[in-house]
């Protein structure tokens, strides 16, 4: 299985932040990277597919980059609503393997 | 506007089967894989499984094979979850999830809490 490592596993931010997320690959999977929005109690939401491409309605200030086994997923300008977990995920070969989450919380 | 609409919670005993379903809308059910996801309390999410709806055809997690049945009925548009004998530690929010062209998942059901206890 293609081991999928994210960090930090916590961040604490302000509106308006930068943040950055990274996610690391076992090995290299391309770009076959996706990154989700999970808000408590509710089903993930996809963000960002084939590492940096834009899911339709997502707003413009999440962008993800990487290929290979590097990956970062990026928000910029944090708005309230952004406070949630974010999980990477890679498309490349089965079992798909998700990172551990990323909890983005306010400071 | 595509849906998936997942079956409701369920309390059972261990040992005990259950099959919960995802009912999708708003797209030709054949078009796309159907995946399950796991997620345990206050945990991550961990890839089950998928079905091809045109030809029932499953791949499964190892970690999850031979515990789990994922099987669809294209007559009613539904993929479904089975266990033919639950364990306390199957306690989990069950997602399904469409594979999109782009290899995401693209749209997600809003879940099924499965609590097993004796």
């Amino acid at each position: 299985d293609i081991q999928m490592t994210q960090s930090p596993s916590s961040l604490s931010a302000s509106v308006g932040d930068r943040v950055t997320v990274t996610c690391r690959a076992s090995l290299s999977i391309g770009s076959h990277l996706n990154w989700y929005q999970q808000k408590s109690g509710k089903a993930p939401k996809a963000l960002i597919y084939a590492a940096s491409a834009l899911q339709s309605g997502v707003p413009s200030r999440f962008s993800g980059s990487g290929s290979g086994t590097d990956f970062t997923l990026t928000i910029s300008n944090l708005q309230p609503e952004d406070f949630a977990t974010y999980y990477c995920q890679q498309s490349y070969s089965t079992p798909w393997t998700f990172g551990q989450g990323t909890k983005v919380e306010i400071k | 506007e595509v849906q998936l609409v997942q079956s409701g919670a369920e309390v059972k005993k261990p040992g005990e089967s259950l099959r919960i379903s995802c009912k999708v809308s708003g797209y030709s059910f054949t078009t796309y894989w159907i995946n399950w996801v796991r997620q345990m309390p206050g945990k991550g999410l961990e890839w089950i499984g998928r079905i091809d709806p045109r030809d029932s055809y499953t791949t499964y997690s190892p970690s999850f094979q031979g515990h789990v049945t994922i099987s669809a009925d294209g007559s009613i548009n539904t993929a479904f979850l089975k266990w033919s004998s639950l364990q306390a530690s199957d306690t989990a929010i069950y997602f399904c999830a469409r594979r999109s062209d782009n290899w995401d998942f693209d749209y997600w059901g809003q879940g099924t809490l499965v609590t097993v206890s004796s």
